[in-house]
């Protein structure tokens, strides 16, 4: 099992639509979680990070965190095109001040 | 604002020359990381160090060695490089949270 999966897509959705990217976990123990929004060949930006059950709430970004399920995601409301990259769920493991990845969730959003 | 810089952006080797990439951050950051990214496989941990002084290998070190110059730079070097370190590299540094440089793009032939 790998310790952080996604799934790799592509998600598409229309001009509008809601988003939803999803992650989950394999360490129970994590601490912090991030999503990293990367488009095509550039580095990967933190759009994201939540580290208490619930739900947090950043303009049209909304990330999503279950502790119990191991479970975190990433809503994205009113999607724009140029919201159509890749979306990387990185979770920080106890005891230590690593990321590790998942492997990306690529989003289309067509007009 | 500079935040995370590396250079070069594109290399190109040949099989078994040697190369050092560089990463320089200006955050006054603690931890230093560099990671590479290859299709479908996502961003692996290559070797990081959590302050000036100290590395750790991450989850693929072989063929990679680094040095934490001082709490700016974290270099990481390829001895002998191989086909398979083909990929693009990246250097990050944080606090909480990730900076990445921009990237260099590896090509070995």
């Amino acid at each position: 099992q790998k310790e952080v999966e996604q799934n790799s897509g592509p998600l598409s959705v229309p001009e509008g639509a809601i988003a939803s990217l999803n992650c989950t976990y394999s360490d129970r123990g994590s601490q912090s979680f991030f999503w990293y929004r990367q488009y095509s060949g550039k580095s990967p930006e933190l759009i994201m990070f939540i580290y208490s059950n619930g739900d947090k709430e950043d303009g049209r970004f909304t990330a999503q965190l279950n502790k119990a399920s191991q479970y975190v995601s990433l809503l994205i409301r009113d999607s724009q095109p140029s919201d159509s990259a890749t979306y990387l769920c990185a979770v920080n493991p106890r005891n230590t001040d690593k990321l590790i990845f998942g492997t990306g969730t690529r989003l289309q959003v067509f007009p | 604002n500079a935040g995370v810089t590396q250079t070069p952006k594109f290399q190109v080797l040949k099989t078994g020359q040697s190369m050092t990439l560089q990463c320089a951050q200006d955050m006054n950051h603690n931890s230093m990381y560099w990671y590479r990214q290859d299709p479908g496989m996502g961003l692996r941990l290559i070797y990081y160090s959590a302050s000036e002084g100290t590395t750790d290998k991450g989850e693929v070190p072989n063929g990679y060695n680094v040095s934490r110059l001082n709490k700016r730079e974290f270099s990481l070097r390829l001895e002998s490089a191989a086909p398979s370190q083909t990929s693009v590299y990246f250097c990050a540094s944080s606090e909480w949270g990730y900076t990445f440089g921009s990237g260099t793009r590896l090509t070995v032939v």
